[in-house]
């Protein structure tokens, strides 16, 4: 299985604030690479898909971008609404993997 | 607009078999033409995806569960099914249906899950 791994596992930031979070891919999965985000209690939802397109109706704050190994997901100027934990996935080979999150906090 | 609504138990003892049934609700919808998922997120943790049943209803499994795990879909009632034996506390989690999009394994619909707790 293709390992994921996030980066940091926890932040804690400011609004207004640019985030950055890492993912990280065991082997080279082009860029087969979603970003989700799961607020407390509820489903994930899809933000970017294929590294670095913003699904409909996301905010245009949310970016990511990246290739083989390395990506990265960046909310530009963040919101107080954007509190949530962060997941990366990898569609390169089945079986589909997440990393483990990166929970957001506000400062 | 496609919704899922997951149904089942949620609670089941050790050694039985768990099966969830999801719905697709969704004007002119056809299942034959969405490929949909399993999902599971134990309690605290992070995500794990379990299977898939594509528009031609091809199977496809987590390596891990695959001895378990079996995926159906029911045309008829726009349905899909899973079906997992032998559940285990381990096994407690939310579990999610999911869409995902055609010739893209981004999950872009996602039920909003249902608590399985496996106790004695």
């Amino acid at each position: 299985d293709i390992q994921m791994t996030q980066s940091p596992s926890s932040l804690s930031a400011s609004v207004g604030d640019r985030v950055t979070i890492t993912c990280q891919a065991s082997q080279d999965i082009g860029n087969y690479l979603n970003w989700y985000q799961q607020k407390p209690g509820k489903a994930p939802q899809l933000l970017i898909y294929g590294t670095s397109n913003l699904e409909a109706g996301v905010p245009s704050r949310f970016s990511g971008s990246g290739s083989v190994t390395d990506f990265t997901f960046t909310i530009s100027t963040l919101q107080p609404e954007d509190i949530a934990t962060y997941y990366c996935q990898q569609y390169h080979t089945l079986p589909y993997t997440f990393g483990q999150g990166t929970k957001l906090e506000i400062k | 607009q496609i919704t899922l609504k997951e149904s089942g138990p949620t609670l089941v003892r050790p050694t039985q078999t768990l099966t969830l049934t999801c719905t697709f609700s969704a004007s002119s919808l056809n299942i034959n033409e969405v490929d949909a998922g399993w999902i599971r997120q134990p309690p605290g943790k992070a995500l794990e995806w379990l299977a898939l049943i594509y528009w031609d209803g091809n199977e496809r499994y987590s390596p891990s569960l695959k001895t378990r795990l079996t995926i159906t879909k029911d045309t008829s009632k726009n349905q899909v099914v899973l079906s997992m034996t032998n559940m285990d506390t381990v096994d407690t989690a939310t579990y999610y249906c999911v869409h995902k999009r055609r010739k893209l394994g981004a999950f872009d619909i996602w039920g909003q899950g249902t608590m399985v707790t496996v106790s004695s």
